[in-house]
């Protein structure tokens, strides 16, 4: 089963804009990261964000987690057409394992 | 720069195949991944090795099959490939915690395999 889902699965924006997207997750974490997916390519390592921390920046991308609700929400602001990806989250499956879980993705377009 | 690059972009083969996808990384990583990736369906593990010669299954090791002989090189084998494998792999890897920036993971570009 999935832990990290991601909401909405697509999104389509115009440059400048932001984007918005969510990630939920069912098991305690100790931190939650975000992975960007080029079409046809592999994912690359965006940001961490830990479970004592609610927020962390990063340029133009700003992460904010809850704990309590168990929910993250990625925000990119000031959108540019290469920033049309993949977004996915991912946690740790346990404390004790190295193998991360990964959500299913948010798609996001953005046109020029 | 980590590199992680896998054997292939594309591959096409025939049901009933033997078929080895091939992942190498240089930056020394103890852990190492191999994902499959479908449409809607995300990222799911297939297998994971830790060390030399040592492997973990994921949630999906039905049909397949790893090799950990070198620290760098990590092989997924399709024993008999099957219509239902056609999908995109992904390898990853990754220090082992507690070492430095563990938790990340870094992939190569992916393999297209298409089974006919």
């Amino acid at each position: 089963s999935q832990q990290g889902e991601e909401d909405p699965q697509a999104l389509s924006i115009q440059e400048g804009e932001n984007a918005t997207m969510n990630c939920s997750y069912k098991t305690s974490i100790n931190n939650l990261q975000w992975y960007r997916q080029n079409s046809g390519r592999g994912l690359v390592h965006l940001i961490l964000i830990r479970s004592n921390e609610r927020e962390k920046h990063s340029g133009r991308l700003r992460v904010t987690l809850d704990t309590s609700k168990k929910s993250s929400s990625l925000l990119i602001t000031a959108s540019r057409a290469a920033d049309t990806a993949s977004y996915f989250c991912a946690s740790r499956r346990s404390y004790n394992t190295d193998k991360l879980i990964f959500g299913t993705g948010t798609r996001l377009q953005v046109f020029p | 720069d980590v590199k992680v690059t896998q054997s292939s972009r594309y591959l096409v083969k025939r049901t009933g195949e033997k078929v080895f996808l091939e992942c190498v990384q240089d930056m020394d990583h103890e852990n190492m991944f191999w994902y499959r990736q479908d449409p809607g369906l995300g990222l799911r593990l297939i297998y994971f090795s830790y060390d030399v010669k040592m492997k973990e299954k994921g949630d999906i090791p039905e049909g397949y099959s790893v090799s950990r002989e070198k620290k760098e090189r990590f092989s997924l084998i399709l024993e008999s490939a099957s219509t239902n494998q056609t999908s995109m792999y992904l390898c990853a890897s990754s220090f082992k915690s507690p070492g430095g920036a563990w938790e990340t993971q870094y992939f190569g570009p992916g393999t297209r395999l298409l089974v006919l």
